[in-house]
């Protein structure tokens, strides 16, 4: 079982729709939660960034965590199509942030 | 503008060569990393370095090389060793502090013919 399994999509929804993008793990070491937005042909920038479990919103989007079932989410509310990109999770145990094990991303468009 | 610059945007190089490529930070972080992309894959880590002067081996450092003279560079060296160059190439970098999120350049894409 890989550590981190996240479904690639393509996901594709209608402009206003919620979405919900998900990872499972299977390291019960790992504490730190993150998720990332890629742009083609860009760097990954940070969106969220979670400390064990619990949620958090920032705006139109809400990050949870769920370390009894080994699962994080992230919903995007009331979606833009400048929300269309990779979306990738990223997550580690305490330690250095070399660390980091990283979903393989899931490509979503978000249709006018 | 704090950030991390990546140079250059797209790399063209015939294979057997070795290529460098670019990155500087003027963000003031002391750890920096290189990370690789291919479609399909998550990112793996090649090459990360903590302080100057001091690096260490990611996961797939076979073929790489960096160097890290400087806090604001952290170069990398693709070699003609390494047998499937041709990738997308993120350097990212870190406040020190233990699990602090990456801070990402914009990338490198190489090719290798």
């Amino acid at each position: 079982q890989k550590e981190v399994e996240q479904d690639p999509g393509p996901l594709s929804v209608p402009e206003g729709a919620i979405v919900s993008l998900n990872c499972t793990y299977s390291n019960s070491a790992f504490q730190y939660f993150m998720w990332y937005r890629q742009y083609s042909r860009k760097g990954p920038e940070l969106l969220m960034y979670t400390y064990s479990s619990g949620n958090k919103e920032d705006g139109r989007f809400t990050a949870q965590v769920d370390k009894s079932s080994k699962y994080i989410s992230l919903f995007i509310r009331d979606s833009q199509p400048s929300d269309s990109a990779t979306y990738l999770c990223a997550m580690s145990s305490p330690g250095g942030s070399e660390k980091l094990v990283f979903g393989k991303g899931t490509k979503l468009t978000v249709n006018p | 503008d704090g950030g991390i610059t990546q140079s250059p945007k797209y790399l063209f190089r015939k294979e057997g060569q070795n290529v460098t490529l670019s990155c500087e930070q003027n963000l003031n972080h002391d750890a920096m990393y290189w990370y690789r992309q291919d479609p399909g894959q998550g990112l793996r880590l090649i090459y990360y370095s903590q302080i100057v002067n001091d690096f260490q081996k990611g996961d797939i450092a076979e073929g790489y090389s960096v160097s890290r003279e400087k806090k604001e560079s952290f170069p990398l060296t693709v070699t003609s060793a390494q047998k499937n160059p041709t990738a997308f190439y993120l350097c990212a970098s870190t406040p020190q502090g233990l699990n602090s999120p990456l801070h990402f350049g914009n990338g490198t894409r190489l090719t290798v013919t």
